[in-house]
């Protein structure tokens, strides 16, 4: 069964460097998503694409978090200059589009010290 | 915009005894509903979608899901929870629109007792 796949699970950074998650989506799967789960909090909605552009973002996602898709495979979440409140669970997520059911990888931990 | 409200934290509940797990939503139309599980330090599996038509919903090991547009409600159940279905659960709301990103509630732990 085809499945979202993340990396890395667990990666520990100092403040102030920068982080690049990365995502295979399902490949037929035509929009993407990142959200975030604190420890202990609920799963956060960060960012949508589809046709190579944003298309929804929340207040979370400044300027401090970029997406992109380098070639068409993967999707990628990088965070600049890491805070120690950006600690949490990343969750990468596809959509075939129109069910409007998502499909999530197993998460990559970000630990910053 | 769509909110989702989950008012239970926790809930502990007997090996073998019922569960229900509520969820209520604020939308102004039908939305999409969606109950996903979290087993710890894993990802988020689908347990039940709610789409249209029949408002009760079967999903996956041994759960159902009834939508009451009445309620604003889409409560998941279960008759005889098992100690395996110990997790963190989640209901989401999305709305009728290609790609829009579902929103979640703040999920309610469920314990299991023996």
């Amino acid at each position: 069964e085809p499945e979202v796949t993340q990396t890395p699970s667990h990666q520990v950074t100092q403040m102030g460097q920068e982080v690049i998650l990365r995502c295979v989506p399902i490949s037929n799967h035509l929009y993407f998503y990142w959200y975030r789960q604190i420890l202990g909090q609920k799963v956060e909605f960060l960012v949508s694409f589809y046709n190579n552009e944003i298309s929804e973002k929340s207040e979370i996602f400044d300027d401090q978090f970029s997406v992109e898709r380098p070639d068409g495979s993967n999707f990628t979440l990088k965070i600049r200059s890491t805070k120690l409140e950006d600690s949490a669970m990343y969750f990468c997520a596809s959509s075939p589009g129109g069910s409007g059911e998502l499909f999530f990888g197993e998460g990559s931990r970000l630990t910053v010290l | 915009a769509q909110s989702v409200t989950q008012p239970d934290i926790h809930i502990t509940v007997s090996e073998g005894a019922s569960l229900e797990l509520r969820c209520n939503y604020s939308y102004g139309a039908t939305p999409y509903l969606f109950w996903y599980v979290q087993s710890p330090g894993q990802g988020l599996q689908l347990l039940l979608k709610y789409f249209s038509g029949d408002t009760l919903v079967q999903g996956i090991k041994g759960f159902e899901a009834e939508f009451k547009r009445s309620q604003s409600s889409f409560n998941l159940r279960k008759p005889s929870v098992h100690w395996s279905d110990a997790a963190e659960y989640f209901c989401a709301v999305g709305v009728r629109q290609a790609g829009t990103a579902l929103i979640f509630g703040k999920g309610t732990t469920l314990s299991v007792s023996s």
